[in-house]
């Protein structure tokens, strides 16, 4: 089945930096475009970037960019966003998603993983 | 930046309609995306392209877009329908995907 699993999250001081993964299996994961969304504790869903199937385009929400890179590995069926120079706001779920088209970025997800936490704390 | 806004709350009785509205500027230009989410689960996509259901989602659910106003359809409510509901479109203006503010769907 199409799964979608998160890791990497924890605790980090302010300014500090993490790397988030995401491993696919169930599907061809090269073939689709994938995105990071995060949830604030008791707030909505906030896009944070996607990537192409290919990586060849990237894009970012206004509160991260210049801050976090996201990339892949086709190879390894993995996800990545690298978080640097983390701030209080960044504390959140963090969640993966599959893009729902093939070849080209649609910008609706079909496929969640479960999240995984970031809390930025001193 | 482009902003969608949503209804805080929607409360319906069960077997009864309802309507969750998403409303920015020119909405109906752009295809629409809703989300379900349920307390400490991930978001669910339940209805795209305004209109279209993914496999699996029952009929039940319904969109519309047009204007200013895009509106997500809830019939025959069922208490598993509790949740909150997510619009999302992608800007491409600003190259920047939005989510609406949310609206939890409380069934009496």
């Amino acid at each position: 089945q199409v799964q979608l699993v998160e890791s990497g999250g924890g605790v980090v001081q302010p300014g500090r930096s993490l790397r988030l993964s995401c491993a696919a299996s169930g599907f061809t994961f090269s073939s689709y475009g994938m995105h990071w969304v995060r949830q604030a504790p008791g707030k909505g869903l906030e896009w944070v970037a996607v990537i192409s199937y290919d990586g060849s385009n990237k894009y970012y929400a206004d509160s991260v960019k210049g801050r976090f890179t996201i990339s892949r590995d086709n190879s390894k069926n993995t996800l990545y966003l690298q978080m640097n120079s983390l701030r209080a706001e960044d504390t959140a779920v963090y969640y993966c998603a599959k893009d729902q088209a093939a070849m080209v970025i649609q910008f609706r997800m079909d496929v969640w993983g479960q999240g995984t936490t970031v809390t930025v704390s001193s | 930046s482009y902003v969608l806004t949503q209804p805080p709350s929607v409360s319906v009785a069960p077997g009864q309609t309802a309507r969750i509205t998403c409303g920015g500027n020119n909405i109906g230009s752009k295809s629409v995306h809703w989300y379900q989410q349920k307390p400490g689960q991930a978001p669910v996509l339940v209805v795209y392209d305004d209109s279209d259901r993914p496999s699996g989602i029952p009929e039940r659910f319904s969109g519309s877009n047009s204007g200013n106003t895009a509106t997500l359809t809830i019939s025959r409510v069922e208490a598993g329908d509790e949740a909150d509901y997510y619009c999302q479109v992608w800007d491409s203006s600003s190259a920047l995907c939005v989510f609406g503010t949310g609206t939890k769907v409380t069934v009496l």
